[in-house]
């Protein structure tokens, strides 16, 4: 799987967008890129999946640059239960090893 | 459907004892993966799994050991704790759709 690299934080202003981006330079044709979000010491959480296409769904919406090298998570109205560490993993169909790196701490302020 | 099930939630360990903690998943989900999350810090593999019967070295493997006898349950061992392994244990598991986590246990080795 390929590695991912992430700002360590952001903040975001209640109501504003997030915009959270990855870069995963490395991977593969084969490889989707995933978002998961940790609010404080729970288990990591699912919020958006693709492989090329943008993605929307009712948590958030993922556009992937057309060489597949970057992605940007979006938080179209954030809001301060979105505060949280965001994770951007590159996966592929082997589930050999996954590593999730140390996210984005994401804190939106009221 | 529960998802992934962690047992206990909450143990305390004097240095040199033994326990093993229980992941069981029923989606029927091949491959099950151990991390252990320190505080401020981001989740590190382990041990994992790609089914039943087969268990690998993560990135952090000494002084657990694992066994997958039967595909829904995955179990993470400390033989000897010792304070560094004070941390909290989160199971997953994963099919081609993303991965599955559960809560986690908070472990305290004194």
């Amino acid at each position: 799987d390929a590695k991912t690299t992430q700002p360590t934080s952001m903040d975001c202003a209640e109501g504003r967008a997030a915009n959270l981006p990855c870069n995963h330079s490395t991977i593969s044709g084969n490889e989707y890129v995933y978002w998961y979000r940790q609010i404080h010491s729970q288990g990591p959480q699912y919020i958006i999946h693709g492989l090329k296409n943008n993605e929307t769904n009712e948590m958030a919406s993922l556009i992937i640059t057309e060489d597949r090298k970057s992605s940007t998570l979006i938080l179209p109205h954030a809001t301060l239960r979105d505060t949280a560490v965001y994770y951007c993993i590159a996966l592929g169909d082997t589930g050999n090893q996954f590593y999730f790196g140390t996210g984005t701490s994401l804190t939106v302020i009221p | 459907n529960a998802g992934v099930t962690q047992t206990p939630k909450f143990r305390v360990l004097k240095t040199g004892q033994s326990m093993t903690l229980l992941c069981a998943q029923d989606m029927n989900h091949e491959y099950m993966y151990w991390y252990r999350q320190d505080p401020g810090m981001g989740l590190r593999l382990i041990h994992y799994s790609v089914g039943e019967g087969t268990t690998a070295k993560g990135e952090v493997p000494d002084g657990y050991n694992v066994s997958r006898l039967k595909k829904q349950n995955f179990l993470l061992g400390l033989e000897s704790a010792a304070p560094s392994q004070t941390s909290v244990y989160f199971c997953a598991s994963r099919t081609w759709g993303g991965y599955t986590f559960g809560s986690g246990t908070r472990l305290t080795v004194v």
